[in-house]
C-alpha cells in the first residue's frame, strides 16, 4: 500500500541554520509528492511538489528533490527565518485512486 | 479570488447532539476531502468525493455522515455516534489526477475546531 514516513518533532533551530526534514515514502506506480505547511491555527498550504524521478520541487528558499532510487522527499533550507516555524507535512498523491497519504507532520520551531 | 471556505471556525457541542460542519469550494474540483487532525498528530481522512452524489469511507468514518448533492459542497455531519468528536477538521479538495495532466495538489480550508461542552 502506499504510505509516506517522516522524521518525528519537534525540531528547534537558530535562526539561518540549515534545515532537514526526512520524508521516505512507499508507494505502487509512480506518485506525485508534496511538501505542506502549516501555520498554527490554520489550515495546510501546499509549499512544493514533484511530479516524477529527479524532479526538484522550490518554493520560498524550501527546496526538495524526487529521489525513486531511495524512495525519499527530503525538505531543506539553507537558512531558515523565525517566520518558517509551522509544522511541516509530506505527502504523496496516487494517481490511480486519486487519494492523498500523508505524514504525521513535523513541528519545526525556529529562535532568534 | 477561488478558495475554500469552512464555517464556523470554531463551534461547539453538546453530549448528543449532531453537528454539521460546512466546507464550500470555488475552485470547479471534482474531488473533496475531509480530515480530522488531533493535536501533535497528521491527519486521517474520514471521507471523501470524487464526483457529485458519491462518496466513499476513508480511514475513521465511524461516527460521521457526508452529502455531495452538490459539486461545490461537502459538508460533514459530526453525529452523537462519534465518541471522541474533539479535533481540528480539515476539507480539502483537488482536480481528479485521473482526468488532469500533471500533479494536482490538494488544496485546504483554514478549518473548523471542534469542542464538546
Amino acid at each position: 500500500g502506499n504510505s509516506v514516513t517522516q522524521m518525528e518533532g519537534p525540531v528547534t533551530l537558530s535562526e539561518e541554520a540549515f534545515l532537514t526534514i526526512n520524508c521516505t515514502y512507499t508507494a505502487t506506480g509512480y506518485p506525485s509528492l508534496f511538501w505542506y505547511v502549516q501555520y498554527p491555527g490554520e489550515g495546510l498550504q501546499l509549499l512544493l511538489k514533484a511530479t516524477k524521478a529527479d524532479d526538484k520541487g522550490s518554493n520560498k528558499g524550501f527546496e526538495a528533490t524526487y529521489r525513486k532510487e531511495t524512495t525519499s522527499f527530503h525538505l531543506e533550507k539553507g537558512s531558515v527565518q523565525v517566520s518558517d516555524s509551522a509544522v511541516y507535512f509530506c505527502a504523496l498523491s496516487d494517481r490511480a485512486g486519486n487519494q492523498f497519504y500523508f505524514g504525521t507532520g513535523t513541528s519545526l520551531t525556529v529562535i532568534p | 479570488d477561488g478558495g475554500i471556505t469552512q464555517s464556523p471556525k470554531y463551534l461547539f457541542r453538546k453530549e448528543g447532539q449532531n453537528v454539521t460542519l460546512s466546507c464550500e469550494q470555488n475552485l470547479n474540483h471534482d474531488a473533496m476531502y475531509w480530515y480530522r487532525q488531533d493535536p501533535g498528530q497528521g491527519l486521517r481522512l474520514i471521507y471523501y468525493s470524487q464526483i457529485v452524489n458519491d462518496f466513499q469511507k476513508g480511514d475513521i468514518a465511524e461516527g460521521y455522515s457526508v452529502s455531495r448533492e452538490k459539486k461545490e459542497s461537502f459538508p460533514l455531519t459530526v453525529t452523537s455516534a462519534q465518541k471522541n468528536p474533539t479535533a481540528f477538521y480539515l476539507c480539502a479538495s483537488s482536480i481528479d489526477e485521473r482526468d488532469a495532466l500533471g500533479n494536482q495538489p490538494q488544496h485546504f480550508g483554514d478549518g473548523t475546531r471542534l469542542s464538546i461542552l
